[in-house]
């Protein structure tokens, strides 16, 4: 089945704590990005990548990071200096270029305490 | 950035009624999706319509570009039709670069039996 998996799907952490949230994706898709939901709330931008080894910044990618090491994987660190960490996390994939369907993973809820 | 203003902010309407979402949008886009989220968080992709007409069983969606605004329709309403539903757009990028969706926040959407 080619789709996007994200794990894991709960996630708790004590504050102070620097946690990595996997994405992967199956559909040979170029592009990847990370988005943060709060609630009642519609996505935000963190991080996308049009390509291995590079990505750009989103709207309040603030206290985090990304690599690219795979096409297929983009994992996404929350650090400590995040100031409000708590949040759902989706992962989208989709073909290179603006006018390209995205697809999104089930999300990741983190939960820091 | 464009704004992107989704109405009404919630709907709650009888199983068997017809709704209509709108999606209004600040600039020219070329790329423009209607998803639905359900209660476990999963974004499903019910279209992607940048420009035109689009029907997929009992919901259709209209985008007129040049007045910046899309319609999603659902006809007869079942209670499965229940949740959030997010329009999304993105700015035409010179050189065709991927970047992200800017989405509204969203039509929460009841559907009483």
């Amino acid at each position: 089945d080619g789709g996007i998996t994200q794990s894991p799907k709960y996630l708790f952490r004590k504050e102070g704590q620097n946690v990595t949230l996997s994405c992967e994706q199956n559909l040979n898709h170029d592009a990847m990005y990370w988005y943060r939901q709060d609630p009642g709330q519609g996505l935000r931008l963190i991080y996308y990548s049009q390509i291995v080894n590079d990505f750009q910044k989103g709207d309040i990618a603030e206290g985090y990071s990304v690599s690219r090491e795979k096409k297929e994987s983009f994992p996404l660190t929350v650090t400590s200096a995040q100031k409000n960490p708590t949040a759902f996390y989706l992962c989208a994939s989709s073909k290179w270029g603006g006018g390209y369907e995205q697809y999104f993973g089930p999300g990741t809820r983190l939960t820091v305490t | 950035g464009i704004q992107v203003e989704q109405s009404p902010p919630d709907l709650i309407l009888q199983e068997g009624a017809n709704s209509t979402l709108r999606c209004n949008f600040s600039d020219s886009v070329n790329n423009l999706q209607w998803f639905h989220q359900n209660p476990w968080g999963q974004l499903i992709n019910l279209f992607y319509i940048p420009s035109g007409t689009k029907q997929n069983g009992r919901l259709s969606a209209t985008t007129v570009a040049t007045e910046r605004y899309s319609l999603l329709y659902i006809s007869s309403s079942q209670t499965t039709d229940s949740g959030v539903y997010f329009c999304a757009v993105r700015l035409p990028i010179t050189g065709g670069g991927a970047d992200g969706l800017t989405f509204g926040k969203g039509t929460h959407l009841i559907i009483q039996p």
